[in-house]
């Protein structure tokens, strides 16, 4: 069945440092992509998504590419700050766009 | 303002005793979903439902029921909890029928089961 596998945490960064936390998936056809993020203490935010194959959903300075032929999705970030610390959960939703199954999350630090 | 609550946030209770946790949107959305939320294992999908009448199972559904008689509201129903349904459980809706657009959610139920 459908799938995702992420990247196991946690990861702690200093500020300023490269972000990647690794994502890929299992699917029949082409499923929709999606990054959420969990802050402490609160439910989940859509940080971005991607819908087809080689599109780039981008938010905050955050981004990730639909990669068909890795079936990946990583998210990337150039320089982390302090309020990027939370919980990063991969997903996608199925070609019917009735299930969604997410990644088990990666928690991430980011120290000053 | 936009937004998905859930009720109640936190509940404790026994082995056996029916519960229902409520959900509920303003934003028209037709689809919902519920998920349960554990350590190590990230968020499963419970039910869903895309749009009034209309409810089907996720990936976890053993245990638990559902009814979407309003489009607004679309509670989750524990017959008969048991100790392995404690868990962090959130609610969710998207515009359309259909899980590919932005989901909403609500700030979670955390629900012990002794």
């Amino acid at each position: 069945g459908d799938s995702v596998t992420q990247m196991e945490g946690p990861v702690t960064l200093s500020e300023e440092a490269f972000l990647t936390i690794n994502c890929t998936y299992t699917a029949t056809g082409y499923p929709s992509l999606f990054w959420y993020v969990q802050y402490p203490g609160e439910g989940l935010q859509l940080l971005l998504k991607a819908t087809k194959a080689d599109d780039k959903g981008s938010n905050k300075g955050f981004e990730a590419t639909y990669r068909k032929e890795t079936t990946s999705f990583h998210l990337e970030k150039g320089s982390v700050q302090v309020s990027d610390s939370a919980v990063y959960f991969c997903a996608l939703s199925t070609l019917a766009g009735n299930q969604f199954y997410f990644g088990t999350g990666t928690s991430l630090t980011v120290i000053p | 303002e936009a937004q998905v609550t859930q009720n109640p946030r936190y509940l404790i209770t026994v082995t056996g005793k029916k519960l229902t946790v409520t959900c509920s949107q303003n934003m028209n959305h037709e689809y919902m979903s519920w998920y349960r939320q554990d350590p190590g294992l990230g968020l499963r999908q419970i039910y869903y439902s895309m749009n009034v009448e209309v409810t089907d199972k996720g990936d976890v559904p053993e245990g638990y029921k559902v009814s979407r008689k309003e489009k607004r509201n679309f509670p989750l129903i524990l017959e008969s909890p048991s100790p392995n349904q404690t868990s962090l459980y959130f609610c969710a809706s998207s515009f359309g029928g259909r899980a590919v657009y932005e989901q909403y959610f609500g700030p979670g139920t955390r629900l012990t089961v002794t």
